[in-house]
C-alpha cells in the first residue's frame, strides 16, 4: 500500500465550478499536509501548508485536514481556466526531511 | 529573484551511459531535496541533503545512483549504467532548511534513455 493515494483524474470541470481535490494517506504519523500546483514542464509549486487537522483558506482556494478519516482535500472555488494544472498532495511526519507526495490530479478548467 | 535552476532541462542517452544532473538551489537556502517523476508514479523522495552532508539517503533506487553536493550550493546527481527504467524527469528542490519552510522546485530535467 502506498503511503498517498490520490486519484489522478483527469478531472474536467467548466469555469466558474467547485472543484474538490483529496488524498488519502496510512501513515498516522503524518502532520503536515501540503498541496501543490504544477503546470505541465515546470516544477511543483508550494499552494497550500496545513499543520495537524483543520481547515485553511487562502483566496479563492480552502485546505481541509482530516486526520481521524486520514483524509486531506483542496477545495477549489469560482475555478479559472489559469487553475488548469496537476494538483500534488504531499505530507510528511514532524521529524525526518522525508515528504510524501500523491501521485497528482489532473484538472483542466474549460472557459 | 533567481529561483532553482537544473541543467540539462534534457538529456538522451543511451542505455548503458553515465549521467550527471546539476541543481542550482536559491542562494542561501541549506538544504536540498532530489525527487524523481515518473508517469504515474508521483514524486519520489530520492536524497536530502542539508548543508553538504546527506543524513538521508533512503530513497536512492540502486547503487548505481549517487549524489554531492558542494560549497553548501550545487548539487549533481549521477546516475551509472543508465536503464530505461530510469527515464523520468529528475526534480530539485532547496529550503531554507527547517522542517516545515518552504521547498522550492526547480523546472526538472527530463532524462530519457533509449
Amino acid at each position: 500500500q502506498k503511503e498517498v493515494e490520490q486519484d489522478p483524474g483527469p478531472l474536467s470541470v467548466p469555469e466558474g465550478a467547485i472543484v474538490s481535490l483529496n488524498c488519502t494517506y496510512s501513515n498516522s504519523a503524518f502532520q503536515y499536509f501540503m498541496w501543490y500546483r504544477q503546470y505541465s514542464r515546470k516544477g511543483p509549486e508550494l499552494l497550500m501548508y496545513t499543520y495537524s487537522s483543520g481547515n485553511k483558506e487562502d483566496g479563492r482556494f480552502t485546505a481541509q485536514v482530516d486526520k481521524s478519516s486520514k483524509y486531506i482535500s483542496l477545495f477549489i472555488r469560482d475555478s479559472q481556466p489559469s487553475d488548469s494544472a496537476t494538483y500534488l498532495c504531499a505530507m510528511s511526519q514532524p521529524t525526518g526531511n522525508q515528504f510524501y507526495f500523491g501521485t497528482g490530479t489532473s484538472l483542466t478548467v474549460i472557459p | 529573484g533567481a529561483g532553482v535552476s537544473q541543467s540539462p532541462s534534457n538529456k538522451v542517452t543511451e542505455k548503458g551511459k553515465d549521467v550527471e544532473l546539476r541543481c542550482d538551489p536559491i542562494s542561501g537556502h541549506t538544504a536540498l531535496y532530489w525527487y524523481r517523476q515518473s508517469l504515474g508514479q508521483g514524486l519520489e523522495f530520492l536524497i536530502y541533503f542539508q548543508g553538504n552532508s546527506a543524513p538521508d539517503k533512503s530513497g536512492l533506487p540502486s547503487d548505481r545512483f549517487s549524489a554531492e553536493r558542494t560549497g553548501g550550493s550545487v548539487s549533481t546527481l549521477t546516475i551509472q549504467r543508465t536503464q530505461q527504467e530510469d527515464s523520468a524527469v529528475y526534480l530539485c528542490a532547496s529550503s531554507l532548511g527547517g522542517h516545515t519552510d518552504t521547498q522550492y522546485f526547480g523546472p526538472g530535467t527530463r532524462l530519457t534513455v533509449l
